[in-house]
């Protein structure tokens, strides 16, 4: 069985401002991916970037980095130069192998971004 | 990129009546879907794994009798709600793994289900 621990319920963040959302999981499998995405209040959900487990570097997407540390097994999310439209739930999952299978989510991170 | 399309967006019925919610594919095609549903303020948790040309597997304590699943095609998934009840109001998404080249999944925009 795979867990996703999300420990900050709500995050506060200076507009233009470096944020780290956190996130660790557990799992007993030797492959697994590792993804983030955005809820905005509108619902749909955004996919920002993928981490996979063999992976050696940092994935990074545009301001979006994920800071992963395999002995620890934390996958934590890096958002740099905060802007206003970043405000929206965030959420870290996980999958055994590869995107197509299914996902587990993390309880989420309520992120706003102030001026 | 890939897109996934759900409709309706939004429904509104009557306790004990039946809502067929629609998942689409539109530029890729999908030999699997998943449907997730989320609570207010909660998390999306998987309800089943939709399969074309085969049956659904459904997660532990969801009621496949309930929440019928057809994946009628390789673009399309339906999940339907059979005589809901206020209970089962929530926001059911679906999402569908995108295989070119890139391991994610790509999620419908969401339906947000009332049932009065």
């Amino acid at each position: 069985a795979q867990k996703i621990t999300q420990t900050q319920p709500g995050m506060f963040v200076q507009e233009k401002e470096a944020v780290t959302l956190d996130c660790t999981y557990d799992t007993s499998d030797q492959s697994y991916g590792l993804f983030w995405y955005k809820q905005p209040s509108s619902g749909e959900m955004i996919f920002l970037i993928y981490q996979g487990s063999y992976d050696e570097q940092n994935a990074t997407e545009g301001r979006y980095s994920l800071n992963f540390q395999k002995a620890r097994k934390s996958a934590n999310l890096v958002i740099s130069a905060s802007q206003l439209g970043d405000s929206a739930m965030y959420f870290c999952a996980m999958s055994p192998w590869r995107g197509g299978n299914k996902l587990t989510f993390g309880t989420g991170t309520q992120l706003k971004v102030e001026l | 990129g890939a897109v996934v399309s759900q409709h309706p967006s939004r429904v509104i019925c009557k306790s004990g009546t039946s809502v067929k919610i629609e998942c689409r594919s539109l530029d890729f095609q999908a030999t699997t879907m998943f449907w997730y549903r989320q609570f207010p303020k909660q998390s999306l948790m998987l309800m089943a794994t939709s399969n074309e040309g085969s049956k659904a597997t459904y997660e532990q304590g969801v009621e496949k009798d309930k929440f019928l699943i057809n994946h009628a095609s390789l673009t399309l998934s339906t999940l339907t709600v059979t005589s809901a009840h206020p209970e089962d109001s929530s926001f059911y998404i679906c999402s569908a793994p995108w295989t070119g080249g890139l391991d994610t999944q790509y999620f419908g925009p969401g339906t947000r289900l009332t049932v009065l």
